[in-house]
């Protein structure tokens, strides 16, 4: 069974609209996590490590006031994506790990979020 | 130069076949090496680790060469289910547990 939850599956909404995405881990804490996005036939790549309690790490060109991370407690994190723009539709994809460093990570199903 | 490449394919190959992909890292600090799978608009799987010397898990086996910093995957009488993009992931040190992805290379199987 799945041990990170993501949801939403899918979002379809207007420009300017927030979106939140949850990211939360079923089986094990996480005190950190990560979100990355997918454009159509590309790699994922990493925007932010989101950190239990503490301020989310953004990775280069990343912005910090449009993709707003919070990491409440140690099961969820959240993504939320502030004044959508056609620009910002993609796949987003979160992954937790249960803290070793040479383990790998769970992903989350992602979320399609397309602005109209 | 990417941190972590690999052939993006797509490789088209007859359903039986063997097949291998590679992957370089630039980092040598790097620790940690895993294979993932990611189906067409999917999030990826977890398809096998990769340790120095080698491991086999059925059909799937994966190398890891820290001197010449690549990693393999090879595919043995490939399905169709094969069918899939494989991404190459890489985990280095004072990353926490970040995880480095290759562009992947994309498979495809057929009859």
């Amino acid at each position: 069974g799945a041990v990170v939850s993501q949801h939403p599956s899918w979002v379809i909404c207007k420009s300017g609209t927030s979106v939140k995405i949850e990211c939360r881990s079923l089986d094990f804490q996480a005190t950190t996590m990560f979100w990355y996005r997918q454009f159509p036939k590309q790699s994922l790549m990493l925007m932010a490590t989101s950190n239990e309690g503490s301020k989310a790490t953004y990775e280069q060109g990343v912005e910090k006031d449009k993709f707003l991370i919070n990491h409440a407690s140690l099961t969820l994190s959240t993504l939320t994506v502030t004044s959508a723009h056609p620009e910002d539709s993609s796949f987003y994809i979160c992954s937790a790990g249960p803290g070793r460093s040479d383990q790998p990570q769970h992903f989350g199903d992602g979320t399609r979020l397309s602005i109209l | 130069r990417k941190e972590v490449e690999q052939d993006p394919g797509p490789f088209n190959v007859p359903e039986g076949a063997t097949v291998a992909f590679n992957c370089t890292y630039s980092n040598s600090a790097s620790q940690s090496f895993f294979w993932y799978r990611q189906d067409c608009r999917k999030e990826p799987k977890l398809l096998m680790s990769v340790y120095s010397s080698g491991n086999e898990d059925g059909r799937f086996t994966a190398q890891l060469n820290r001197a010449s910093q690549y990693i393999s995957l090879l595919i043995r009488d490939s399905k169709l289910s094969d069918s899939a993009t494989y991404l190459c992931v890489v985990i280095s040190t004072g990353g926490g547990n970040k995880l480095t992805f290759g562009t992947g290379t994309q498979l495809k199987v057929e009859l």
